[in-house]
């Protein structure tokens, strides 16, 4: 059963890039298979909202509202993928998941607030 | 931006049988869309319940299913326990994007 894992800095500065890093284990090759690598955020008492995801071949998919500020990368030989937010403000305050598709293995979720 | 609807709200009894539906603004939903269906409890990730209309996790209680029903996907529950109380969302794609509903709030009682 693939895992995954989120890391990253739980606190952000306004206008700085929120950077975060996925580590996946259980599962083969991130690089390899049928398989989207993608990120999810949900503010406090809010909502899922989709990010964006990464295909195995490296062909990227970004939520319209967001697409200029995010950049999702694979890095296979450390079995990761990432992601990058810039110019975050408040609103960019949620706990950020991982997730595999399919069939829809979820990370345990990192908070991060961004703040001065 | 393309709008994918749940109902905000369902109640249902113990045993009872509830479907919750998920539509897509620019259209009937298809299994092409893949359709996604997960459960949420207070304070805890989202985990997974039906991916690709009606396949199921390991873990999903028999009473969970998925069909396309109507236009949209459909998450129906047969036999409904206390534990089974918890937000649901669909997440699909729509309009070319992965978009998720604004969930339902499942209530037994």
């Amino acid at each position: 059963q693939v895992q995954l894992q989120e890391s990253g800095p739980g606190l952000v500065k306004p206008s700085q890039t929120l950077s975060l890093t996925c580590s996946v284990s259980g599962g083969g090759s991130i690089s390899s298979g049928n398989y989207y690598w993608g990120w999810i955020r949900q503010p406090a008492g809010k909502g899922l909202e989709w990010i964006g995801r990464i295909y195995t071949n490296g062909a990227t998919f970004y939520n319209p509202s967001l697409k200029s500020r995010v950049s999702i990368s694979l890095d296979a030989s450390k079995s990761q993928f990432s992601l990058e937010l810039s110019s975050v403000t408040a609103a960019d305050t949620a706990v950020y998941y991982c997730i595999r598709e399919p069939p829809g293995s979820w990370g345990q979720g990192i908070q991060v607030t961004v703040s001065s | 931006q393309a709008v994918v609807s749940q109902e905000p709200s369902l109640t249902v009894s113990p045993g009872g049988t509830v479907t919750l539906t998920c539509g897509c603004s620019t259209g009937a939903v298809t299994s092409g869309q893949f359709p996604y269906w997960f459960q949420q409890m207070p304070g805890q990730a989202p985990k997974t319940l039906i991916y690709d209309t009606s396949k199921k996790q390991s873990w999903t209680p028999a009473r969970f299913s998925g069909s396309l029903l109507g236009g949209k996907a459909a998450l129906t529950l047969s036999g409904a326990q206390p534990e089974d109380e918890a937000d649901y969302y669909c997440f699909i794609l729509c309009s070319g994007g992965r978009v998720f509903g604004g969930g339902t709030r499942l209530t037994v009682l």
